[in-house]
């Protein structure tokens, strides 16, 4: 595996369901982010973490959980969303904050 | 308000024609990236563009990077449909978060 890979690439929950976002980056970066892509808006950063540790939560809301368990792996932990949560969520790293920044191919969330 | 304006926001051209899509802001970049996101897909990184008025070219496209660092351009020569996309810009004016324009989305009709 090379660059970065997120699972899965799609998921439909309810709004009760607990689940999670995996994004993992074989780049040997030490930053690594979520964004939320909706229709027709801006990416939106959520949550940066540099060496594991977190220097960004972009106000987002406590149904967003992230985790991030070293450099090389990122969670986003979800639970009760809403429908307007319904998105592509992109994970990126980058070798260190401020750098170019390369992105997994998303998962596409659906809340019903 | 948005700190980057990208425009056109959907451009449509037959196979062979130009195209130049511009990314704007009254802010200044240290840099700016250039994306290209197809459906489904994460965006991909083109290019970063650093000093102002900085030209770089790859293939078929050409980046311009502003004087004053506040505006950038992407010109595309004989497009082909593997250029479909959508082409976003990216810049971190002051800090590590990189702020997203909305994207033009750019159609290749063959």
């Amino acid at each position: 595996e090379t660059g970065v890979t997120q699972t899965p690439r799609h998921l439909v929950m309810g709004m009760t369901n607990k689940k999670s976002l995996k994004c993992e980056q074989h780049l040997g970066h030490n930053a690594m982010y979520w964004y939320k892509q909706s229709a027709k808006k801006p990416l939106e950063l959520m949550f940066v973490y540099s060496l594991e540790e977190r220097v960004e939560n972009n106000s987002v809301p406590s149904r967003f959980s992230p985790e991030c368990p070293n450099s090389s792996h990122l969670f986003l932990h979800l639970h009760t969303l809403q429908p307007e949560d319904s998105a592509l969520y992109l994970c990126a790293s980058s070798q260190d904050l401020g750098n170019e920044q390369f992105f997994g191919p998303g998962t596409r969330l659906t809340v019903l | 308000t948005q700190l980057l304006e990208q425009s056109p926001q959907f451009l449509s051209i037959q196979e062979g024609e130009n195209l130049t899509v511009y990314c704007n802001s009254s802010s200044v970049f240290s840099s700016l990236q250039w994306y290209r996101q197809e459906p489904g897909e994460g965006p991909v990184l083109l290019v970063t563009v650093v000093t102002g008025g900085e030209v770089k070219k790859l293939k078929r496209l050409t980046f311009q990077f502003g004087d004053a660092r506040k505006d950038s351009s992407l010109h595309i020569t004989a497009a082909q449909p593997g250029d479909t996309g959508l082409y976003l810009c990216a810049g971190d004016p002051n800090d590590y978060k990189l702020s997203f324009g909305a994207g033009t989305t750019v159609t290749v009709r063959a």
